[in-house]
């Protein structure tokens, strides 16, 4: 089992809908959490980090946080074409990050 | 903003042959890591360095090293590539404080021919 699963996808969703993505962790002393987004052919980008149970917002995005479940997802509201990516889901356990597998988004127009 | 500088962008070398990819961190920021990305794969932690020392090892091969200058820029620097060493390299640098994030540069594309 990995340390961190997500659910590949891909996952497609219509123009203007929220699109949910979902990471469970297996380790319980993860303390930060962070979602990437990543491009074909590019780097990840940091879009949202989250520390404390519950919802932090920002913009568009949503990350919650529930350790006792070891879940963290992230919500996208009135998704856009261009956010067609890969998002990683990725822990931080004393420095170095474990990523998930990602999960492709496709935001149809 | 300035980011994380990487070179080169892209690299293509025969098998055995060296490679040295160099990663240059956002000013003020302490601490780099490598990661290597195969094809489809999720990015994979090789190494880290804190003010100059290494802080942490992941999945790196034995013919791999890295290190960090005084200036805080990082080389990675690979040796008797494989046709397996293809891969995308990222650098990431994180500030002092905080949680650490940690910001990913461009990276390098290494082809082994």
């Amino acid at each position: 089992q990995k340390e961190v699963e997500q659910n590949s996808g891909p996952l497609s969703v219509p123009e203007g809908a929220i699109a949910s993505l979902n990471c469970t962790y297996s380790d319980r002393g993860s303390q930060s959490f962070f979602w990437y987004r990543q491009y074909s052919g590019k780097s990840p980008e940091l879009i949202m980090f989250i520390y404390s149970n519950g919802d932090k917002e920002d913009g568009r995005f949503t990350a919650q946080l529930n350790k006792a479940s070891q879940y963290v997802s992230l919500l996208i509201r009135d998704s856009q074409p261009s956010d067609s990516a890969t998002y990683l889901c990725a822990v931080n356990p004393g420095g170095k990050l474990i990523f998930g597998q990602g999960t492709e988004l496709s935001v149809k127009p | 903003a300035a980011g994380v500088i990487q070179s080169p962008r892209h690299l293509i070398k025969e098998k055995r042959e060296t490679a040295t990819l160099k990663c240059y961190p956002i000013p003020r920021h302490d601490t780099v890591y490598w990661y290597q990305q195969g094809p489809g794969q999720d990015p994979q932690f090789l190494i880290s360095f804190y003010e100059k020392m290494q802080s942490d090892k992941g999945s790196i091969p034995d013919r791999f090293s890295a290190q960090q200058f005084s200036d805080y820029h990082s080389e990675l620097n690979m040796s008797s590539l494989e046709l397996g060493d293809s891969a995308l390299y990222f650098c990431a640098s994180s500030p002092r404080t905080g949680l650490r994030e940690q910001f990913f540069g461009p990276g390098t594309r290494l082809t082994v021919l």
